[in-house]
């Protein structure tokens, strides 16, 4: 079965600008989480998503924001970019409703100048 | 809030054994899970332990919880250069929302 997959992989912007990111959970599982990873805040939780639901959502500005579709797949989409969103953007999928096995994606890699 | 902690570095032989401690503050954690990260990638999930266990066994690696301390500790047994990496410990409380420690360095020497 194949893991989860995130697309970009490496993104460059510049300030100002927006950017979309994408994640294929595995197949089956209907709950996808992000999350931001930056050497100074580590790991940091931004939303999760329930059968196109947002259930859970962290402490970030409304420039991030998220959604999910009827296949679970899910976006996350980061408008007027910041130096400091430069980050590991990651997404975890679980197959259970709560709780249990979350797997992590190799993350996108956002840079912004 | 919720809080984990861990410690920075360990640096340990090839062959020894590792342990690789957490604490955590929520007294409502359901699951608490070990990941490990390399240079580079993703978050691997080695194992996870849920709050009414006192202890977990697969292959090489154990978890112990204390639940009454908020403790966690990760043991790799026999451990290798390729275990050279950062681990997180993770508490999950409410819904699926991971809180992550700071991660620990784990240096592996020959």
């Amino acid at each position: 079965k194949a893991g989860v997959t995130q697309t970009p992989r490496y993104l460059i912007k510049t300030r100002g600008q927006q950017v979309t990111l994408s994640c294929s959970p595995i197949s089956g599982h209907r709950s996808v989480s992000w999350y931001q990873q930056t050497p100074g805040q580590g790991l940091q939780f931004l939303f999760e998503y329930f059968s196109e639901t947002q259930r859970n959502k962290g402490n970030f500005p409304g420039r991030f924001s998220g959604r999910q579709f009827s296949n679970s797949r899910s976006e996350m989409n980061v408008s007027t970019l910041e130096l400091g969103d430069s980050a590991l953007y990651l997404c975890a999928s679980s197959l259970l409703d709560r709780g249990g096995a979350q797997f992590f994606g190799p993350g996108t890699r956002l840079t912004v100048l | 809030g919720e809080d984990v902690e861990q410690s920075l570095f360990l640096s340990v032989r090839e062959g020894d054994s590792s342990v690789i401690n957490c604490t955590y503050t929520d007294s409502s954690s359901t699951y608490l899970y070990w990941y490990k990260q390399e240079p580079g990638a993703g978050l691997q999930l080695l194992t996870y332990i849920f709050s009414n266990m006192d202890m977990k066994q697969d292959q090489r690696l154990t978890v112990l919880l204390n639940k009454k301390d908020k403790h966690l500790s990760l043991r790799i047994a026999d451990t290798q250069t390729g275990d050279s990496a950062i681990y997180f410990c993770a508490d999950c409380s409410f819904g699926d929302k991971l809180i992550f420690g700071t991660g620990t360095r784990l240096q592996v020497f020959p």
